[in-house]
């Protein structure tokens, strides 16, 4: 098992409440990223990191956002839930200076808002 | 832009036959090209990746990925499939744009072996 971890596994919550979904990992890795899993399953990058300070958007336009202020943390935060952010959240890392690394996932985070 | 494409939705294969879960890419220079496996609930393990040399590459739990250039394909294989290989199967390739490098899935595949 890989040294990323992600919480809460499970949360339901209301809408228009402020959800902050954390990931952390212990691999000292540089490269940190948010993927949005959709009921048919498809993964979407929302959001990426390359280390401190650095946080890019990726191809899927999101209403969260991220910050990285210490390498090994990478929360992700939803100002105002709806119920179209019910989804998956996986979270992972990897190591940066090299194309071919390869990501390492946390367990992901299921997110249901009502 | 970089991509990859996972034509079937589902495999269906009987325990101990061959299995084979397609992916086809498009990519501007040397591809990366990876394969990974999530099992339900769990996020995702990586399985094997493609860089350069031998076509033919070995990973995790007895799959091997075949890169063919002339098809733009790293189709997953197995000689003989397990019940327990049964899970949601996802190709990537890692991705460069203006602000570096990330992974990009396909829209995955679940593969069923049956007993």
């Amino acid at each position: 098992e890989a040294d990323i971890y992600q919480t809460p596994r499970y949360l339901v919550i209301g809408t228009g409440k402020k959800i902050t979904l954390e990931c952390s990992q212990t691999m000292g890795h540089d490269k940190m990223y948010w993927y949005q899993q959709d009921p048919g399953m498809e993964l979407h990058l929302i959001h990426y990191s390359y280390g401190v300070n650095s946080t890019e958007k990726g191809d899927l336009s999101s209403e969260s956002t991220v910050s990285r202020i210490r390498t090994e943390h990478f929360p992700l935060t939803l100002e105002s839930a709806r119920p179209s952010h019910t989804s998956q959240y996986l979270c992972a890392s990897s190591e940066l200076g090299t194309d071919d690394a390869e990501a390492f996932f946390g367990q992901g985070t299921r997110l249901t808002v009502v | 832009a970089q991509s990859v494409a996972q034509p079937e939705d589902q495999v269906n294969v009987a325990e101990g036959n061959p299995l084979t879960v397609k992916c086809t890419y498009s990519v501007s220079g040397n591809p990366y090209l990876f394969w990974y496996v999530q099992y339900p609930n769990r996020g995702l393990q990586f399985l094997l990746k493609y860089i350069t040399g031998d076509n033919l590459v070995k990973g995790s739990y007895g799959f091997e990925a075949e890169f063919n250039k002339s098809q733009t394909s790293f189709h997953l294989k197995k000689p003989s499939a397990l019940v327990s290989d049964s899970a949601l199967y996802f190709c990537a390739v890692s991705s460069v744009n203006q602000a570096g490098t990330a992974l990009i899935f396909g829209k995955g595949t679940t593969l069923s072996v049956s007993s």
